[in-house]
């Protein structure tokens, strides 16, 4: 969907390094969620907002840090990469919580040598 | 933790055959969502069942919800080869903000 999108698509770079992923949705969407997705263990939830300012952590997000000062982007940062956060990542937006489907970008395949 | 197992992990048919992916939950869900993802896509949303022993369907793909909220299947009649990807459940557990995934069933057609 054209509503949300991730930048960039695919990154390398090298462990100690600070990434940032980038997402931005044009629905006006409340609720952003970011995911890693790794072969055998589906969609993980990282982090998620409820709203602009209000951020909480989701079921794996050591390593990781976000902001939401614009309801529109949710970044992602990774501050000291390491190799385990190789992985392929998702930002997706939900009108509300519960019981509305989330739409998901693109992705960003990252690389950490 | 909160949990959804989903099986199996992978199925390889011969196209024309049917295809079912199976979603349990330890404990019961307030709602149940499928989604798809083709090789090398995002998720994309198929359909969401929230009542017990829900039913529904789009064109050759079944969906059900168990009577205790707890399971869920998809099932795909005469698989065709547009149907290739990963199927994965999600559920809310209740007053939970935080949809629980299913490791993904993939659908592989053999050649």
């Amino acid at each position: 969907d054209a509503g949300i999108t991730q930048s960039p698509r695919y990154k390398i770079t090298e462990t100690g390094r600070q990434v940032t992923l980038m997402c931005h949705q044009t629905w006006s969407h409340s609720y952003m969620f970011w995911y890693r997705q790794d072969l055998g263990h589906g969609l993980r939830l990282i982090y998620y907002s409820a709203a602009a300012d209000i951020t909480d952590k989701g079921e794996v997000p050591d390593g990781y840090v976000v902001s939401r000062s614009k309801t529109e982007n949710f970044p992602l940062t990774l501050e000291s990469a390491t190799r385990s956060q190789t992985s392929v990542y998702f930002c997706a937006s939900s009108d509300t919580a519960v019981y509305q489907p989330q739409h998901f970008g693109d992705g960003t395949r990252l690389s950490i040598l | 933790g909160q949990q959804v197992m989903q099986i199996p992990q992978y199925q390889h048919v011969q196209e024309g055959e049917d295809f079912t992916t199976y979603c349990n939950s330890s404990t019961t869900l307030s709602n149940i969502q499928w989604y798809k993802q083709r090789p090398g896509g995002h998720p994309v949303f198929l359909i969401q069942l929230v009542k017990s022993g829900e039913v529904k369907k789009q064109k050759r793909l079944t969906f059900q919800f168990g009577e205790a909220k707890k399971n869920s299947s998809l099932h795909i009649t005469a698989t065709q080869t547009t149907d290739v990807g990963t199927y994965f459940c999600a559920g809310n557990m209740d007053s939970n903000y935080q949809l629980i995934w299913g490791a993904g069933t993939k659908l592989i057609i053999k050649p």
